[in-house]
């Protein structure tokens, strides 16, 4: 595809429900990351692939966070038992390669937690 | 956490006139990235200057890098509605990882 796309584009999820947030990267690029955006704020860094590894996963602010790359491309961030305080933007980024390179983003999934 | 702060916060301007938004950070870094999102919107790349660059342009913008006062300016000349926006800058550690750290954003209003 031409750039980055997510699905789903929203998600409502009752507390304590678990989510599943999909990205697929622009193809052949190596280096994935998720962010997370409060309304209002910049986009903080959750974690990193480089191919299937996940070299940097200091971001993510619980063990409730869990991300995978398992073939290199598509990645999914999955939430367990939602809290009120994970409604976010989460956005997906894509690079060529590992350093020093722009990074595309997607359109981002709105979370909202009730 | 956020690496650093923008200024201002939000900016309303007329259409033509030019507006700078200014960005400071804390650590040492390889780049540095300017990101527009519209409201509800994912984060577009707008330009990206490397630590050993002072200035770059592209189009109607103008970035500015000072790594001795770690603070990079942006300047949109001849701004128009469809440059309303949240504007953001964003930096890459030279660390050996490459995640952006983003600043707190300016929110820009351009009016016709």
């Amino acid at each position: 595809g031409a750039g980055v796309s997510q699905s789903p584009r929203y998600k409502v999820a009752k507390r304590g429900q678990d989510v599943a947030l999909r990205c697929d990267p622009i193809s052949g690029h190596v280096s994935l990351f998720w962010y997370q955006q409060a309304l209002g704020q910049g986009p903080e860094f959750l974690t990193y692939f480089q191919n299937e590894a996940q070299l940097d996963k200091s971001g993510l602010p619980s063990d409730r966070f869990f991300a995978e790359r398992p073939e290199g491309s598509v990645s999914t961030l999955k939430i367990q038992r939602t809290q009120q305080e994970d409604s976010a933007v989460y956005l997906c980024a894509s690079s060529l390669v590992a350093v020093g390179e722009t990074q595309y983003f997607g359109p981002g999934t709105r979370l909202l937690v009730l | 956490s956020q690496q650093g702060e923008e200024d201002p916060q939000a900016l309303s301007i007329q259409e033509g006139e030019n507006a700078t938004m200014n960005c400071s950070y804390k650590t040492s870094i390889n780049n540095l990235q300017w990101y527009r999102q519209n409201s509800g919107r994912g984060l577009v790349h707008l330009i990206l200057i490397r630590s050993n660059e002072r200035e770059k342009h592209s189009g109607r913008l103008r970035v500015t890098l000072d790594t001795s006062k770690k603070s990079s300016s942006l300047l949109i000349t001849a701004s128009r509605a469809a440059d309303t926006a949240s504007y953001f800058c964003a930096t890459e550690a030279n660390t050996g990882f490459q995640k952006l750290v983003f600043g707190t954003g300016t929110r820009l209003l351009v009016s016709p």
